[in-house]
C-alpha cells in the first residue's frame, strides 16, 4: 500500500515569497490533515478535511495560509507571503474514518524562510 | 479546549532500564488517546492506541481517567527504542487530533 506522498521535500524561499506544498493521501482515505511542526515542538493541526469539506481550520493563519482539496483526493497548502516564523516541517496525514482509523503521516515538507 | 502535556522534553536511560514517558491530557469529554513514534529519518507512525489495550514492541499505556494520564511504559528499554515519542488526543465529534510537544527518548548501551 502506497503511503502518504508529499512534495517538495525541501524548500528554501525568501520572506514575502510564496510557496505551495502538495499532498496525495492514501487511496480511499476520506480525512486529510495538514500539520505544522516547528523545531522542538509537536505537530500543530492547521486544517482537517473530510472529503473536500473543511472540518477544522481554527489554527490556520488565514491571512497568509490557504489550503484546498477540490476533488476530495489530493490537497495543496499555500503560504503567501511567507514570514520567517513559517520555517517548519509541514506534515500531511490521512485516515480512513474520522477518528476510527490510524492517522498515517507523510515524510513532510521542510520549509526554510530566509 | 483539549490539551496534551508531555512534561519531559528528554528522557535518557541505559539499556535494560525501565522507561516511563509521561502524558497528561485535559478534555471534558471521553478521549481517545494514542502514542506516536518517530525514529530517526522516518515518518511519524502510530505506536499504540488506548482502545486496543495491546503491547507493541514491549510498550504499554493505560488510560487513567482519574488522573487524566496516558503514560507510556516499557520494563526494559532497548537501544532501538531511541526516538521521539508523541502523545495524541482525539476529541470531539469531529475527531480533531491534538499532539503533545514530544519526548525524546535516548537509550544508551
Amino acid at each position: 500500500e502506497a503511503g502518504v506522498a508529499q512534495s517538495p521535500r525541501y524548500k528554501i524561499i525568501e520572506k514575502r515569497q510564496s510557496v505551495a506544498f502538495w499532498c496525495n493521501p492514501i487511496s480511499g482515505h476520506a480525512t486529510l490533515y495538514w500539520y505544522q511542526q516547528i523545531l522542538g515542538q509537536g505537530p500543530k493541526l492547521l486544517i482537517q478535511f473530510q472529503n473536500n469539506g473543511v472540518v477544522d481550520d481554527s489554527q490556520l493563519p488565514k491571512d497568509r495560509f490557504s489550503a484546498e482539496r477540490l476533488k476530495g483526493v489530493d490537497s495543496t497548502l499555500k503560504i503567501q507571503p511567507a514570514k520567517l516564523e513559517d520555517s517548519a516541517v509541514y506534515l500531511c496525514a490521512s485516515s480512513g474514518n474520522r477518528g476510527g482509523n490510524t492517522i498515517y503521516f507523510g515524510e513532510g515538507s521542510w520549509l526554510t524562510v530566509v | 479546549a483539549q490539551r496534551v502535556t508531555q512534561p519531559e522534553k528528554l528522557l535518557s536511560v541505559f539499556k535494560g532500564a525501565p522507561v516511563e514517558l509521561k502524558c497528561n491530557y485535559s478534555y471534558s469529554g471521553s478521549p481517545e488517546l494514542f502514542w506516536y513514534v518517530q525514529y530517526s529519518r522516518q515518518r511519524l507512525q502510530l505506536l499504540l492506541r488506548h482502545i486496543s489495550r495491546e503491547s507493541i514492541k514491549g510498550f504499554t499505556a493505560d488510560l487513567n481517567k482519574g488522573e487524566t494520564s496516558f503514560h507510556l511504559k516499557k520494563p526494559f528499554a532497548q537501544e532501538e527504542d531511541s526516538a521521539m515519542y508523541y502523545c495524541a488526543l482525539l476529541s470531539g465529534g469531529s475527531y480533531i487530533p491534538t499532539f503533545g510537544r514530544g519526548t525524546s527518548l535516548i537509550v544508551h548501551p
